[in-house]
């Protein structure tokens, strides 16, 4: 039963352009929703989190919008850089923590 | 700086194997967690404990039991590897905040592969 679901699989943007990525979820008792960021040979690493009780985040390049009425958060790159290319998985909280399947992003130069 | 290691990077075993994946964090974290990483799947937990000597079943516990007697080290045990746990093992730490789970810091992970 996968409660957090990021149906891209893969991305691939230009460099400078906006990268978006899209995570649906189905348990509305999710109260805090989280972006890691994965580089190969390496463990996942935070990135940017939002509270259910807000629509958006913002940190640098970075932002995170919430839609709590369609069960749907996408985090936006703006603009993004060949180092973003990594695999990106959308995290929700409620009793545990629940990770969508990843997408990975390619920024391609 | 968090830092949570693992005992090895790559491992290779064979099927009936006993294995044994080691974690340890340098954080005083209450919580840790393993999860196991496949294709297609993202991350599905495994075991997590959120003190010395407790645990708790995650999604998928089955094949595997886990060990905390140190608040530092966490260890999760295979107690006879079959091919289908050959995957990518992830160990991560959080403080406890409240009843539920903040930001997890994780280990470099150890991608295994039984034979």
């Amino acid at each position: 039963d996968q409660q957090v679901k990021q149906n891209s699989p893969s991305l691939s943007v230009q460099e400078g352009r906006i990268s978006i990525l899209n995570c649906d979820y189905t348990n509305s008792m999710f109260d805090y929703f989280l972006w890691y960021k994965k580089y190969p040979a390496e463990g996942p690493t935070f990135l940017i989190s939002i509270s259910s009780i807000k629509d958006k985040n913002e940190d640098g390049r970075f932002t995170v919008f919430l839609n709590k009425s369609a069960k749907h958060l996408s985090l936006h790159i703006v603009p993004s850089q060949p180092g973003d290319s990594a695999v990106y998985f959308c995290a929700a909280r409620g009793t545990d923590m629940r990770f969508g399947a990843g997408t990975r992003l390619t920024v391609k130069p | 700086d968090v830092k949570v290691t693992q005992s090895s990077r790559y491992l290779v075993k064979r099927t009936g194997e006993k294995v044994f994946l080691e974690c340890v964090q340098d954080m005083d974290h209450e919580n840790m967690f393993w999860y196991r990483q496949d294709p297609g799947l993202g991350l599905r937990l495994i075991y997590f404990s959120y003190d010395v000597k407790m645990k708790e079943k995650g999604d998928i516990p089955e094949g595997y039991s886990v060990s905390r007697e140190k608040k530092e080290r966490f260890s999760l045990i295979l107690e006879s590897a079959s091919t289908n746990q050959t995957s990518m093992y992830l160990c991560a730490s959080s403080p406890r905040t409240g009843l539920t789970y903040n930001e997890q810091f994780f280990g470099p992970g150890t991608r295994l592969t039984v034979l």
